[in-house]
């Protein structure tokens, strides 16, 4: 059964912790993003990435860190910088195509708190 | 650059009226557009999509979409709304982004369907 999974689905921390979010999928697409939703805001871009071992910033990247040591995974660090982490976090992925028009698959997005 | 306007971000229908959630975009290039739905605490899922051809597009659970370029919009509509139908529903713009890749979707805010039983 081909997806996007990320883990936990809950994750609670305490103010001036980094926290890593899991995303993980086996769909064999290439690029991979994550979004931030805050309510009434929509989606709003962190990082995306197009290939394994290159990443870029998406609209609201600092206080953030991604990597892509492997296609299959992109997990993202909400780091002690960001001012405002409490969230809902997305993760989505989708194939490459000439223009990059492809649609995005989502996971079920993982809900931090920090306190 | 590219930009979408979802008018309303809050919508009330009752159980078996018309459901119409309103998207304009803008874009400097023809546009691919797509609706999403999101119920609570989960991720997005694809309910219809355009990219060429035919303007009317169907989608999943009764829902279908007209792309009109002269009014740059895409609007969804049910015929008859379910109660099942309560959720968020986001309409996104890809533009062309040079060098292909990763794409350049833009969502909207978001509207929020509610249903009157």
């Amino acid at each position: 059964d081909g997806g996007i999974t990320q883990s936990p689905k809950y994750l609670f921390r305490k103010e001036g912790q980094n926290v890593t979010l899991s995303c993980e999928q086996n769909l064999n697409h290439d690029a991979m993003y994550w979004y931030r939703q805050d309510p009434g805001q929509g989606l709003r871009l962190i990082y995306y990435s197009q290939i394994v071992n290159d990443f870029q910033k998406g609209d609201i990247a600092e206080g953030y860190s991604v990597s892509r040591e492997k296609k299959e995974s992109f997990p993202l660090t909400v780091t002690s910088a960001q001012k405002n982490p409490t969230a809902f976090y997305l993760c989505a992925s989708s194939i490459r195509t000439p223009g990059g028009r492809s649609e995005q698959y989502f996971g079920p997005g993982t809900r931090l708190t920090v306190t | 650059a590219q930009s979408v306007t979802q008018l309303g971000s809050h919508v009330s229908v009752s159980e078996g009226a018309l459901v119409l959630l309103r998207c304009n975009y803008s874009s400097s290039v023809p546009p691919y557009l797509f609706w999403y739905v999101q119920y609570p605490n989960q991720g997005l899922q694809l309910l219809l999509k355009y990219t060429t051809g035919a303007t009317l597009v169907k989608g999943i659970n009764g829902f279908e979409a007209e792309f009109k370029k002269s009014e740059t919009s895409f609007h969804l509509t049910k015929p008859s709304a379910h109660m099942s139908d309560a959720a968020e529903y986001f309409c996104a713009v890809s533009g062309f982004i040079e060098g292909g890749g990763a794409d350049g979707l833009t969502f909207g805010k978001g509207t929020h369907l509610i249903i009157q039983p």
